[in-house]
């Protein structure tokens, strides 16, 4: 089955510990891309990456890093978290950076800094 | 990316067609519109999407209006399970542009 997949999908953290959020797609897509949604916020893109080794700042990149070492996988890092991270992050595929090319979306995961 | 306008809200009847509008009067011509729903805190769940003709698909209808500045979503026949929040995006080609989300529309369907 094609999907993105995250994990892990609920986390509660301190502040300042390091964290790592898994992105993995099965698609061969090209572009891969993160997201937080805050309430009345909506979606706000962190980071994307065109292909393997390409990667930049979306909207909103303060406080977190990413990297792209293999098509597949594209993970989100957060160095020293806090709480004005805690968010409800959303990784995203898509076949390549087209506008004709619809963006297929992990189930998202749950991160609560404290 | 041009700026979409919905409605913050609507209500449906389950069994009626759930007809949701979008505003996108300063859309380029090489732009697309795209519509995605959220259901609860899940993942956007991609629906529909077309440049300039109006396109079908197994879940929904999409009717562009000629000039293109605006367009609307039919879901033909709703179900409880379509109440969730439905996004109206604008996309043009370019390298690493990004989806910009706005509010959306939250559709409630009523038994």
């Amino acid at each position: 089955e094609a999907q993105v997949t995250q994990n892990p999908r609920y986390l509660i953290t301190v502040t300042g510990k390091k964290l790592t959020v898994t992105c993995s797609q099965n698609m061969n897509h090209e572009y891969m891309s993160w997201y937080r949604q805050d309430p009345g916020l909506g979606l706000r893109q962190i980071y994307y990456s065109m292909n393997v080794e390409v990667t930049d700042k979306g909207d909103v990149p303060e406080g977190y890093k990413v990297s792209r070492k293999e098509k597949r996988n594209f993970p989100l890092i957060l160095e020293s978290p806090s709480p004005n991270q805690t968010s409800l992050y959303f990784c995203a595929s898509t076949p390549s950076a087209g506008a004709n090319y619809e963006q297929y979306f992990g189930p998202g995961t749950r991160l609560t800094v404290t | 990316d041009a700026k979409t306008t919905q409605p913050p809200s609507m209500d449906c009847a389950e069994g009626r067609a759930a007809n949701l509008p979008c505003n996108h009067s300063t859309i380029s011509g090489n732009e697309y519109v795209y519509w995605y729903r959220q259901i609860h805190s899940q993942g956007p769940q991609y629906i529909i999407h077309g440049l300039k003709n109006n396109e079908t698909n197994e879940m929904a209808s999409l009717i562009i209006t000629e000039d293109r500045k605006s367009s609307t979503l039919i879901l033909p026949h709703a179900t409880l399970r379509d109440t969730a929040v439905y996004y109206c995006i604008v996309r043009v080609f370019n390298y690493g542009q990004n989806f910009v989300f706005g509010p959306g529309t939250r559709l409630s369907v009523l038994p």
